[in-house]
């Protein structure tokens, strides 16, 4: 198994255009997150989901967008970005039961920077 | 916001000494699970724990969970430089976890 797997490593934006970070799992778990973290400083969760189709807000959810078309696929979408955006993305995956919260398998991250 | 805390934020021990990470919650909590993150790498899961007064050891690290389900601590004796990194704690509800801010770990050797 791969695990968890997120594309591109880096990247470095300019100021308002857009881009797709891509993430996969081959573990078949139902859970898929998206964070961010900023230097020095913890995870924010900004959107996740818990299968197929359905996806729910997290804490910093502006200026992103997701989609979960497949059970392996979880892109994160940012539409205009802005340098606040500079940060590292982790993508993560977990199976639940829907009763309890389970273990996350995390993605090497993304390190993106807007210029 | 933020519903766990985490302290201390930052600590540098020698290599040998012992080091704890504690974090706290003002509402009790369903279950505490506690990753670690190497410098540079991604959160790696170390623990999950469930029961009021919980105690689980790996090794060195030893994890408790309060009798209030109310705050953790993860201790690890005798540091190694291996043992170097960012411990997080993160309360898990229904659908997600919320992490603290961590606790980054230096060991000098």
């Amino acid at each position: 198994n791969a695990g968890v797997t997120q594309t591109p490593k880096f990247r470095i934006l300019k100021i308002g255009q857009s881009m797709t970070l891509q993430c996969t799992q081959d573990m078949n778990h139902n859970y898929m997150y998206w964070y961010r973290q900023d230097p020095g400083m913890g995870l924010k969760l900004i959107y996740y989901s818990v299968g197929a189709g359905i996806t729910d807000k997290g804490e910093v959810p502006n200026g992103y967008n997701v989609s979960r078309s497949t059970t392996e696929d979880f892109p994160l979408r940012l539409e205009l970005a802005a340098p606040s955006q500079t940060s590292v993305y982790f993508c993560a995956s977990s199976y639940s039961d829907y009763s309890t919260t389970d273990t996350q398998y995390f993605g090497p991250g993304t390190r993106l920077t807007v210029l | 916001g933020q519903q766990v805390m985490q302290i201390p934020q930052y600590q540098h021990v020698q290599e040998g000494e012992d080091f704890t990470t504690y974090c706290n919650s003002s509402t009790t909590l369903s279950n505490i699970q506690w990753y670690k993150q190497r410098p540079g790498g991604h959160p790696v899961f170390l623990i999950q724990l469930v029961k009021s007064g919980e105690v689980k050891k790996q090794k060195r690290l030893t994890f408790q969970f309060g009798e209030a389900k109310k705050n953790s601590s993860l201790h690890i004796t005798a540091t190694q430089t291996t043992d170097v990194g960012t411990y997080f704690c993160a309360e898990g509800g229904y659908n997600k976890l919320i992490f603290g801010a961590g606790t980054r770990l230096a060991v000098h050797p």
